[in-house]
């Protein structure tokens, strides 16, 4: 059984660009959520998608922006990038279904803005 | 003040010996508490749920709720160095209508056990 997979495992942008991240849920699992993890501190919320729409949304700029396909999978778009947005960007996926539980974290994609 | 407050550390053990791990929180409305484990340059790996006040055991950990103090707790029995990592606290409220509960995290605490 796959966990959650996402791609690529590093990146380096230039400041201005922007970048798209992706992940495959657990299988099983319907609704993707998106962290922001910088160096030291917790994983914070991004936003999390569900039937194909964007249920929730962090505290986040609308220059991160996101995407579900009907298998599931996800996309993480990130324009304008910012020095600040170095960051390893963690995908969660869980079941809509199930109170609570626990998520199931990708290894993340590392991603540099210089 | 932030929502959960986690010390990072580091915190420094012996092999064998016992470790607690602590969070306290401020939103009463949480009642969902997980413990993750982080290793450098990885992905949060789930070790504990719990759901609402009391003891969980699985294998050499133990986490406990305390709703009425805010206050949660991993316990790590018989430390080894494969233990040796950082430690995210994490808990939610139940989940809205037509999404999935969004966790809160600590910023982890960094534990390092030595043979």
């Amino acid at each position: 059984d796959a966990g959650v997979t996402q791609s690529p495992t590093h990146l380096i942008k230039t400041r201005g660009q922007q970048v798209t991240l992706r992940c495959s849920p657990k299988s099983g699992h319907d609704t993707v959520s998106w962290y922001q993890q910088a160096l030291g501190q917790g994983p914070q919320f991004i936003f999390q998608y569900y039937e194909e729409e964007e249920r929730q949304r962090g505290n986040f700029p609308d220059r991160f922006s996101g995407h579900q396909f009907p298998n599931y999978s996800s996309e993480l778009n990130v324009n304008a990038l910012l020095l600040g947005d170095s960051a390893l960007y963690l995908c969660a996926s869980s079941l809509v279904s199930r109170e609570g539980g626990g998520a199931f974290f990708g290894q993340g994609t590392r991603l540099t803005v210089v | 003040q932030k929502e959960v407050e986690q010390d990072p550390g580091p915190l420094s053990v012996p092999e064998g010996a016992i470790v607690s791990l602590n969070c306290t929180y401020s939103n009463s409305a949480f009642q969902y508490f997980m413990w993750y484990r982080q290793y450098s340059r990885k992905g949060p790996e789930l070790l504990m749920y719990t759901y609402s006040s009391g003891n969980k055991e699985d294998g050499r950990f133990t986490a406990q709720v305390d709703k009425s103090s805010k206050y949660i707790s991993l316990f790590i029995r018989d430390s080894q160095p494969s233990d040796s990592a950082t430690y995210l606290c994490a808990m939610s409220d139940r989940a809205p209508s037509g999404g999935s509960y969004i966790p809160t995290f600590g910023r982890g605490t960094s534990l390092i056990v030595h043979p």
